[in-house]
């Protein structure tokens, strides 16, 4: 019973390259999103998707991009890593996108980013 | 979503409830009083969530004020495994995500 999965665990960038967080779940979720949590703080939404082929943007889009070719995949990217995004980032997701109100979240256990 | 409003942290002792509230005054009547739990170095985890009744299940029980504009969580006993940040969320309709405060940071004594 895997749920959500995010792979690296751990990454370490140098300032401008680029990478590729993996998240995916085994659940059949229609919505899957992204966020990033800084030291001390709340979680911040980056981008969400309702569904395959849909995405849009949260909170702090900005430096970042998403896909969502498949229900069970959401890659974030990083295409040029700043110091700045040094963060820990959560993938989560639920089962229906539109009707969110009374359904929880389940979260994966993040990858933890430092950008040199 | 509306804002809540919780204590920055509180501290309880080992295997005694623990009450947690939260404020959220300006609460619409659709919204949804849901609570997530951070433990260290792992991703927030679902508690328990409600509406207009109070709630139980196996991690917790949620007491919903009756004119909604507070609520509480109870961690009936509460052990060292319960140690985390507790966040207190209102859940409008929309798809744009949770919006996380900075919660309530519990510690528990041994």
């Amino acid at each position: 019973n895997a749920g959500v999965t995010q792979t690296p665990k751990f990454q370490v960038l140098k300032t401008g390259q680029s990478m590729t967080l993996q998240c995916a779940q085994d659940m059949n979720h229609e919505y899957m999103s992204w966020y990033r949590q800084d030291p001390g703080m709340g979680l911040r939404l980056i981008h969400y998707s309702v569904g395959a082929g849909i995405t849009d943007q949260g909170e702090v889009p900005n430096g970042y991009n998403v896909s969502r070719s498949t229900t069970e995949d959401f890659p974030l990217r990083l295409l040029s890593a700043a110091p700045s995004q040094t963060s820990v980032y959560f993938c989560a997701s639920s089962p229906e996108g539109g009707r969110m109100r009374n359904q929880p979240q389940h979260f994966g256990d993040g990858t933890r980013l430092s950008i040199l | 979503d509306a804002k809540t409003t919780q204590p920055n942290s509180m501290e309880s002792n080992e295997e005694e409830p623990v009450h947690l509230p939260c404020n959220h005054s300006t609460i619409s009547g659709t919204d949804y009083i849901h609570w997530y739990r951070q433990l260290p170095s792992q991703g927030p985890e679902y508690v328990i969530h409600g509406l207009t009744s109070n709630v139980n299940n196996r991690m917790a029980s949620l007491a919903i004020a009756e004119d909604r504009k507070s609520s509480t969580l109870i961690l009936h006993r509460a052990t060292l495994r319960d140690a985390a940040v507790y966040y207190c969320i209102l859940r409008g309709g929309g798809a744009d995500g949770l919006t996380f405060g900075k919660g309530t940071h519990l510690i528990i004594q041994p």
